[in-house]
């Protein structure tokens, strides 16, 4: 099955600096990488996803690259803000379901 | 509200406990998942309901039983729970299985003791 692996576990950024998240997968046959977002007594929400076909997107202050050949994406938070402070989990989908990483917790400091 | 609500938001049973977890969807999705997540882990996938029926079951104890009588409704049967399995029980739906479109509830936090 699929694995995917998340780094780093955790990233403390200064407020207005950006933050990189990494992820890797194993399974070729994935072809959709969403990011979800986990705040504290909720449950993850889909911030922004790729899909195989495409190398990269942005969303405002975020942004996701794929290098389907080296079998990573990443996640790309600029001029960051408190309310980004959160977990966030990779994942990639194939077959039927996704597979998650393990997260990566962000704290911004003020 | 994320359209996906789930019932408790916290549970605490003892070991010989029978209990029941709940999860509802008003999406019309025809697909709805049980994830357990730990901390630092991942989410584990435990069962895939397409359509009212079972698609997998990830090598999950029998102490874990679902449920899924309509496409709007999935349960979580809980009977002889382990410490281990303290965890917070996270509910998914999604318009078919794939992984696209993927909506969480909020989650039961789960104490066994």
């Amino acid at each position: 099955g699929e694995n995917v692996e998340q780094h780093p576990s955790t990233l403390s950024v200064q407020e207005g600096d950006s933050a990189v998240i990494k992820c890797t997968y194993s399974d070729s046959a994935s072809n959709y990488f969403p990011w979800y977002k986990q705040e504290l007594g909720k449950g993850p929400q889909l911030i922004i996803d790729i899909r195989s076909n495409v190398g990269e997107k942005k969303d405002q202050r975020i942004a996701v690259t794929l290098n389907k050949t080296a079998k990573h994406f990443s996640l790309h938070i600029t001029e960051t803000q408190p309310e980004d402070s959160a977990v966030y989990f990779c994942a990639a989908s194939s077959d039927y379901k996704l597979s998650f990483g393990a997260g990566t917790t962000v704290t911004v400091r003020a | 509200e994320t359209g996906v609500t789930q019932t408790p938001r916290h549970l605490v049973m003892g070991m010989t406990n029978k209990k029941s977890l709940k999860c509802e969807q008003h999406l019309g999705h025809n697909a709805m998942y049980w994830y357990k997540q730990s901390a630092k882990k991942p989410l584990e996938l435990m069962f895939v309901y397409s359509l009212e029926e079972r698609v997998e079951n990830n090598s999950v104890p029998s102490r874990f039983s679902p449920e899924c009588p309509n496409s709007s409704h999935l349960f979580l049967h809980l009977h002889t729970l382990q410490p281990e399995d303290s965890a917070l029980y996270l509910c998914a739906s999604s318009p078919q299985t794939g992984g696209y479109g993927y909506t969480f509830g909020s989650g039961t936090r789960l104490t066994v003791v």
